[in-house]
């Protein structure tokens, strides 16, 4: 398996809501990244997490919270969002952090 | 002035010609990537040279280390390979540039 999956690949969410968004690998990566991506602009680092543990907050705002349960799995947790939250959403593995990446296809979210 | 640097920021070009995009980058680097996304779509990597030249299919990929450049070349150019190529390369985290948009007419 040489994929990164996430899930769900699109969400609709009011600012009120509570949702999360998965991610998961299982070619034995030990770095796991979530990004934001706004439309026509590179994407944004959030969090890096290097052997389950959160080695890199880009100072996000604490309504995005990330989990590791796992070394195969990476959550964001979303609460309270507001719509400029909206974007495309990111999450990459690689072998060890900063070295040989895999790309997921993306969670499309939308705040209303 | 931005660590990565592409040129151009839009190409159009038809059918069967031969396509380049360049990077450059002002840190020191392990690592650069050249990624491709489709339109609403996820990051493919199809890239990642630490030096010298890499090729696969009908793309091939170039990195200078002195001049700190780099090139992705695409020969024969199809339709299908229109999409936003992105220049990244990898220090102490990844550093993407501002992508090229490529457009292939039939």
């Amino acid at each position: 398996d040489t994929e990164v999956t996430q899930t769900p690949k699109h969400l609709v969410m009011g600012m009120t809501n509570k949702k999360s968004l998965k991610c998961e690998q299982h070619m034995g990566h030990r770095a796991m990244y979530w990004y934001k991506q706004k439309a026509k602009k590179p994407p944004e680092l959030m969090f890096v997490y290097s052997y389950e543990k959160l080695s890199i907050n880009e100072s996000v705002p604490s309504r995005f919270s990330p989990e590791c349960p796992n070394s195969s799995l990476l959550n964001l947790h979303l609460h309270a969002l507001q719509p400029e939250d909206s974007a495309l959403y990111l999450c990459a593995s690689s072998q060890r952090q900063s070295y040989g990446y895999t790309f997921g296809s993306g969670t499309r979210l939308t705040v209303v | 002035k931005n660590e990565v640097e592409q040129s151009p920021q839009n190409l159009t070009a038809q059918e069967g010609e031969f396509i380049t995009i360049n990077c450059s980058y002002s840190v020191g680097i392990s690592a650069l990537h050249w990624l491709q996304q489709h339109p609403g779509g996820g990051i493919v990597s199809l890239f990642m040279l630490s030096s010298g030249k890499k090729k696969h299919g009908r793309l091939i990929a170039t990195i200078n280390i002195q001049e700190k450049h780099s090139s992705l070349h695409i020969t024969a150019s199809h339709p299908r390979d229109s999409a936003v190529y992105i220049c990244a390369v990898s220090h102490s985290r990844l550093t993407f540039g501002e992508g090229t948009q490529l457009t292939v007419n039939p």
